[in-house]
């Protein structure tokens, strides 16, 4: 099992320019969340879906949209990169029980925008 | 004020030593805790899960306080791979979203 995969590691963006940022796991997981983490911060949430076919808002989902494609996959999408969305990106994904089920987390998109 | 908060450190630890660090969290519904630690430019990955009547998971100790609403993580016998940046996870009851504090970063050296 490779568990959550994200590509791509790494983006420079100039503003104004738009990208999607992949995430996809193997372990049969229902809910799916995009994570931003800026030094200081914390990890915040951006966008998550419970199940396939449902997402929803977090705490900071100004300037991203959100896909679930099918139960494996999560997508970001930045239609219009500002300096403001340089962060690390992380994806994670949870099975049924969610107050007890770890949170599984890929190894992280680190995004500059000039 | 934050939902949850934690000392960023860093807590320069001997090798060998104990350390021990806190977590207050301010909403008192937050029905399940853990504690996670992040390597430098990894993911975080779960550390422990955090029990009402406490939990060991070999060298290292989680305690819950309701009342004064904190978590704890103690670490016993530190060693030098323990140098990471431990984060403080909360769970409310309203879905599965997770508020994550800031982090402690531990420095154990030799």
């Amino acid at each position: 099992n490779a568990g959550v995969t994200q590509t791509p590691k790494f983006q420079v963006l100039k503003t104004g320019q738009s990208m999607t940022l992949q995430c996809a796991q193997d372990m049969n997981h229902n809910s799916m969340y995009w994570y931003r983490q800026d030094p200081g911060m914390g990890l915040r949430l951006i966008y998550y879906s419970a199940s396939e076919g449902t997402t929803d808002k977090g705490e900071v989902p100004n300037g991203y949209n959100v896909s679930r494609l099918n139960k494996r996959e999560f997508s970001l999408r930045l239609e219009s990169a500002a300096p403001s969305q340089t962060s690390v990106y992380f994806c994670a994904s949870t099975g049924l029980d969610g107050l007890t089920d770890t949170q599984y987390f890929g190894p992280g998109t680190r995004l500059t925008v000039l | 004020r934050k939902e949850v908060e934690q000392d960023p450190g860093p807590f320069n630890v001997p090798e060998g030593a104990t350390v021990a660090f806190n977590c207050t969290y301010s909403n008192s519904a937050s029905q399940s805790f853990f504690w996670y630690r992040q390597d430098c430019r990894k993911e975080p990955k779960l550390l422990m899960s955090v029990y009402s009547s406490g939990n060991e998971d070999g060298r290292f100790t989680a305690q819950l306080n309701r009342a004064s609403q904190y978590i704890s993580l103690l670490i016993r016998d530190s060693k030098l791979s323990d140098s990471a940046t431990y984060l403080c996870v909360v769970n409310r009851a309203a879905g599965n979203k997770l508020t994550f504090g800031g982090g402690t970063r531990v420095l154990v050296k030799p």
